[in-house]
C-alpha cells in the first residue's frame, strides 16, 4: 500500500537558517503530494502541493518539488522565522482507483526555530 | 469566508460518559472526515463519509461512531470514553468529482477523558 516516509525529528535551527525537511514516497500511479503546517493546539493547514512530477509547490517562502525518479518531495525554505516553529506533515494522496482520496500522512517532523 | 468549524474547541468528559464532537463546514464538500491524533503522531483516519455513504477504517473501536445528518454537518460519538480516548479529534472535508480534491481542516476539538 502507499506509505510516506519522513525525517524525524525534532529539527532545532537558529533564525535566518535554511531548512530541508525530507519527504519520500510509495504510492502506485500518480499520486498528489502535500505538505501541511500544524501550529501548537491547531488543526492542519495546507502548506503547499504538488499535483505531478515535476510541479513545484510553494507558498509562504517554502518550496517542495515533485520528484518522481527519486520519489521524493523536500520541503525547503531559504530563511526560517520563529513563526515557522510547528510540525510539518507530509502526505499523499493515491491515484490509483478505490478509495483514492484518502490521504496517507507521514509521522510528521516538529521545527523549532529559535531566535 | 468558507470553513470548516469544529465545536467545541475543548471537551472533558468522565470515563464512560458519551460525548459528541461536532463538524460543521460551509464549503459545501461532498466527503467528511474524521481524524484522531494523539500527542506527537500522525493524524489516524477513523472514519469519512462520501455523500451519505460511510466508510468505516478497519482498525476503528466500536466505541467510535458518526452521523451526518445533511451536507453541512458530521458528528463523532464516542459510547464510552476510555482513558485511552484522550486526543485532539481533526475533522475535514474534501470536494471529489471535479473538485481540488485537497483536504481541508478545522481546528480540532481537544477531548480530556477524567
Amino acid at each position: 500500500g502507499d506509505s510516506v516516509t519522513q525525517m524525524e525529528g525534532p529539527v532545532t535551527l537558529s533564525e535566518e537558517a535554511f531548512l530541508t525537511i525530507n519527504c519520500t514516497y510509495t504510492a502506485t500511479g500518480y499520486p498528489s503530494l502535500f505538505w501541511y503546517v500544524q501550529y501548537p493546539g491547531e488543526g492542519l493547514q495546507l502548506l503547499l502541493k504538488a499535483t505531478k512530477a515535476d510541479d513545484k509547490g510553494s507558498n509562504k517562502g517554502f518550496e517542495a518539488t515533485y520528484r518522481k525518479e527519486t520519489t521524493s518531495f523536500h520541503l525547503e525554505k531559504g530563511s526560517v522565522q520563529v513563526s515557522d516553529s510547528a510540525v510539518y506533515f507530509c502526505a499523499l494522496r493515491g491515484n490509483s482507483g478505490g478509495s483514492n482520496y484518502k490521504l496517507t500522512f507521514g509521522k510528521g517532523t516538529l521545527l523549532t526555530v529559535n531566535p | 469566508d468558507a470553513m470548516v468549524i469544529q465545536n467545541p474547541r475543548y471537551q472533558v468528559t468522565q470515563f464512560g460518559k458519551p460525548v459528541t464532537l461536532s463538524c460543521s463546514q460551509t464549503l459545501n464538500h461532498n466527503v467528511m472526515y474524521w481524524y484522531q491524533q494523539k500527542s506527537s503522531q500522525a493524524p489516524k483516519l477513523l472514519f469519512h463519509y462520501y455523500d451519505k455513504d460511510f466508510n468505516n477504517e478497519a482498525d476503528t473501536p466500536d466505541n467510535f461512531q458518526s452521523r451526518r445528518p445533511n451536507t453541512s454537518f458530521c458528528f463523532l460519538d464516542i459510547r464510552s470514553p476510555g482513558l485511552g480516548d484522550a486526543a485532539m479529534y481533526l475533522c475535514a472535508t474534501s470536494r471529489e468529482s471535479g473538485g481540488s480534491n485537497e483536504q481541508f481542516f478545522g481546528p480540532g476539538t481537544r477531548l480530556t477523558v477524567l
